[in-house]
């Protein structure tokens, strides 16, 4: 059974940051990982998907990265700034269930 | 990008009352669509896989006799909540599973919070 991990659950920085989300999954057998935002009481924007043969993908001051042989995936945002305050989902598709498997996510709070 | 709504956003109901919530992809045709359920501070909870035309699945401890589903055509998705009570509210999020680019892409609605009173 696929399990997600995001550690730690909340996360405070000054503005102007560069920070790191780390997300780790245990089947290394994905189709693809996508990094998710959440702002409270919303639904999820889709920030950045990365496919099970790439490594990287980049979206302005966001990069995300996948190594999938060990099970693991990181966010990174650069310049932090206080509206990226939300919360960051990480998601991986499994194709045996064709599911998507959520972790808790990273609670962001960027302070000014 | 693909968008996909939900209807209503929010709706609050008495205990003992059946609730519709609308999935519908805009602007392509979802055979499947996905239902979930957030509680406060917790990640999305899969409670259901919707194919058109056919039954929905359902994920193991989802009720399907309170949890309705029905995906009558390519762009709508309903979930009904039967006999609702307190221990329902929460936020439930649908989403639209798209293949047309050849990328497996799952499209989120917006949510619908609900409380039962």
């Amino acid at each position: 059974k696929q399990e997600v991990t995001q550690i730690p659950a909340a996360l405070s920085v000054p503005e102007g940051e560069n920070l790191v989300l780390n997300c780790s999954f245990t089947d290394s057998a994905i189709y693809n990982l996508q990094w998710f935002r959440q702002d409270p009481g919303k639904g999820l924007t889709s920030l950045l998907l990365i496919q099970s043969s790439q490594r990287e993908q980049t979206s302005g001051r966001l990069n995300a990265s996948l190594d999938k042989s060990s099970g693991r995936s990181t966010l990174y945002i650069a310049a932090s700034q206080p509206g990226d305050s939300a919360t960051y989902l990480c998601a991986v598709f499994t194709g045996a269930n064709s599911k998507l498997t959520f972790g808790k996510g990273i609670t962001l709070s960027v302070r000014p | 990008g693909a968008v996909v709504s939900q209807h209503p956003s929010r709706v609050i109901c008495k205990s003992g009352t059946s609730v519709k919530i609308e999935c519908r992809s805009l602007d392509f045709q979802a055979t499947t669509m996905f239902w979930y359920r957030q509680f406060p501070k917790q990640s999305l909870m899969l409670m259901a896989t919707s194919n058109e035309g056919s039954k929905a699945t359902y994920e193991q401890g989802v009720e399907k006799d309170k949890f309705l589903i029905n995906h009558a055509s390519l762009t709508l998705s309903t979930l009904t909540v039967t006999s609702a009570h307190p221990e329902d509210s929460s936020f439930y999020i649908c989403s639209a599973r798209d293949r047309t680019s050849g990328v497996e892409t799952q499209y989120f609605g917006p949510g619908t919070r609900l409380l039962v009173l």
